[in-house]
């Protein structure tokens, strides 16, 4: 268990619908970063925030947007689905402002777009 | 451009020594990590080389050469909770400070 906790764990609905997954980050972490895995794909970097404020932008489409809230947990917000998006998200955690070679991982949410 | 190269797919036997490569492509390379992801499941940290060399880490060891772009992960006395997938990823620095790229995975398939 990373300490990483990510609602919902599945997530199914219907393209042109918008959803919100939630991340919170291990106790301590100032950090969260969001990815996008698809089937069998590697992890595609979207997101990075630190104590609030965006810090790092990766191939985040612009239907999808993020924030992190005052207690440090964060959102992804997904809208105008496609069935592409269909995917695992992950959130990370990790305590610095930069990058860090070591992240801890959630477990995931996996959203399917019918 | 950026890019990550590591093999798809790997097959060893329990017991033996496995080494997965990584080829990396950047424009400002700052170091390599490897992840472990077994299906289903959230990728784990394994290890981190910003220097060159080899770093251990109990049956895991990870080196790196900066002026031959180039990476590996090797996974000693191969277990069968080894069977999963691992990932080289980079730092990079990039205009607006550092972002990790992830490689495409190398599936590992440990058999008795």
């Amino acid at each position: 268990d990373s300490g990483v906790t990510q609602t919902p764990k599945h997530l199914i609905t219907a393209t042109g619908q918008r959803v919100t997954l939630r991340c919170s980050p291990r106790s301590g972490d100032l950090s969260v970063y969001w990815y996008q895995q698809s089937l069998d794909q590697g992890l595609q970097f979207l997101i990075h925030y630190y104590n609030g404020e965006e810090r790092a932008k990766g191939n985040i489409l612009e239907r999808f947007s993020a924030q992190q809230f005052p207690d440090l947990h964060s959102e992804l917000n997904l809208s105008s689905l496609e069935l592409g998006d269909s995917a695992l998200y992950f959130c990370a955690s990790s305590v610095g402002r930069d990058f860090t070679n070591e992240q801890y991982f959630g477990p995931g949410t996996r959203l399917t777009v019918t | 451009g950026q890019s990550l190269e590591q093999p798809s797919e790997v097959t060893a036997v329990e017991g033996a020594i496995v080494q997965i490569n990584c080829t990396y492509q950047t424009s400002g390379f700052y170091g390599l990590s490897w992840y472990q992801q077994h299906d289903g499941g959230a990728p784990t940290f394994l290890s981190y080389n910003a220097l060159d060399g080899l770093e251990e880490t109990g049956r895991f060891s990870s080196f790196l050469s900066r002026s031959d772009s180039y990476g590996y992960l090797l996974l000693q006395e191969l277990q069968m909770k080894d069977s999963a997938s691992y990932f080289c990823a980079v730092r990079d620095r990039w205009a607006g400070g550092f972002k990790t790229i992830f490689g495409a995975g190398t599936r590992l398939f440990v058999k008795a």
